[in-house]
C-alpha cells in the first residue's frame, strides 16, 4: 500500500523566513496531494491540494511543488507569521480514495 | 459548511471496557474514516466506510471494529480497550466524488 514520508519533524524559523516542508510518497498511482494544519487543540483543516496533472499551485504565502517523477512533493510557506505556527500533514490519494498521513511537521515561526 | 461532530472530547475509560466513538456528519457525505493521531506516527487510518453498512479496514484495524447503520452516523468501537489504545481519535468524511476531508474536533481517549 502507500507510504508517505514527511520531513523534517520539526522546523524552527524566524518571522519573515521560508519555510519548506517535504513530502515522499511510494505509489505512482497516487494523484491527489493535500496539506493540512493542525493548530494546537484544534482539528486538521486543508490548506492548500493539488492533483498531478500540475507541477505547482500557489495560495497567497503558500505552494505547492510537485514531482511526479520523484514522487516527491513540498510546501512552501513564504513570510512566515506567529500564526503559522502548528504541526502541517501531507497526505497521499489516488483519486478520492482513502488518505494516507505523512508523520506530520512541527513548524515554530519566532517573533 | 460541512459540519463533522464527535460526541466526546475526553474520555478516560478503564482496560477491558467496551469503548463507543460516535461521529455525525451533517453533510450527506458517503464516505467515513476514523484516524488516530499519536505524536510522531501523525495520522493513521483505523477503518473507513464508503457507504451505509459497509466498512473497510485500514492500516491499524486490530483491537477496533466499526458500525455505519446510519448514512451520517459512523461508530468506532473498542471492544476490550487497552492502554495502548490511548490516543486522540479523529473522524472525518468527504464526498463520494470530492477531494479533502473534513475533521471532527477529535476525541482524546485515555485508558487506564
Amino acid at each position: 500500500g502507500e507510504n508517505v514520508e514527511q520531513h523534517p519533524s520539526t522546523l524552527s524559523v524566524q518571522e519573515g523566513d521560508s519555510a519548506v516542508i517535504k513530502c515522499t510518497y511510494s505509489d505512482s498511482a497516487s494523484n491527489y496531494f493535500p496539506w493540512y494544519k493542525q493548530e494546537l487543540g484544534k482539528r486538521p483543516q486543508l490548506i492548500i491540494d493539488i492533483r498531478s496533472n500540475v507541477g505547482e499551485k500557489k495560495d497567497q504565502r503558500i505552494a505547492v511543488t510537485l514531482n511526479k517523477t520523484a514522487k516527491h512533493f513540498s510546501l512552501h510557506i513564504t513570510e512566515t507569521q506567529p500564526e503559522d505556527s502548528a504541526v502541517y500533514f501531507c497526505a497521499a490519494s489516488k483519486g478520492t480514495d482513502k488518505l494516507i498521513f505523512g508523520t506530520g511537521t512541527r513548524l515554530q515561526v519566532f517573533p | 459548511d460541512v459540519k463533522v461532530t464527535q460526541s466526546s472530547r475526553y474520555l478516560v475509560k478503564r482496560t477491558g471496557e467496551k469503548v463507543f466513538l460516535e461521529c455525525v456528519q451533517d453533510m450527506d457525505h458517503e464516505n467515513m474514516f476514523w484516524y488516530r493521531q499519536d505524536p510522531g506516527l501523525g495520522l493513521r487510518l483505523i477503518y473507513f466506510s464508503y457507504d451505509v453498512k459497509m466498512k473497510e479496514k485500514g492500516d491499524i484495524p486490530e483491537g477496533y471494529s466499526v458500525s455505519r447503520e446510519k448514512k451520517e452516523r459512523f461508530s468506532l468501537i473498542l471492544e476490550s480497550a487497552s492502554t495502548n489504545q490511548t490516543s486522540m481519535y479523529l473522524c472525518a468524511s468527504s464526498p463520494p466524488r470530492g477531494y479533502g476531508y473534513t475533521f471532527g474536533s477529535g476525541t482524546r481517549l485515555t485508558v487506564v
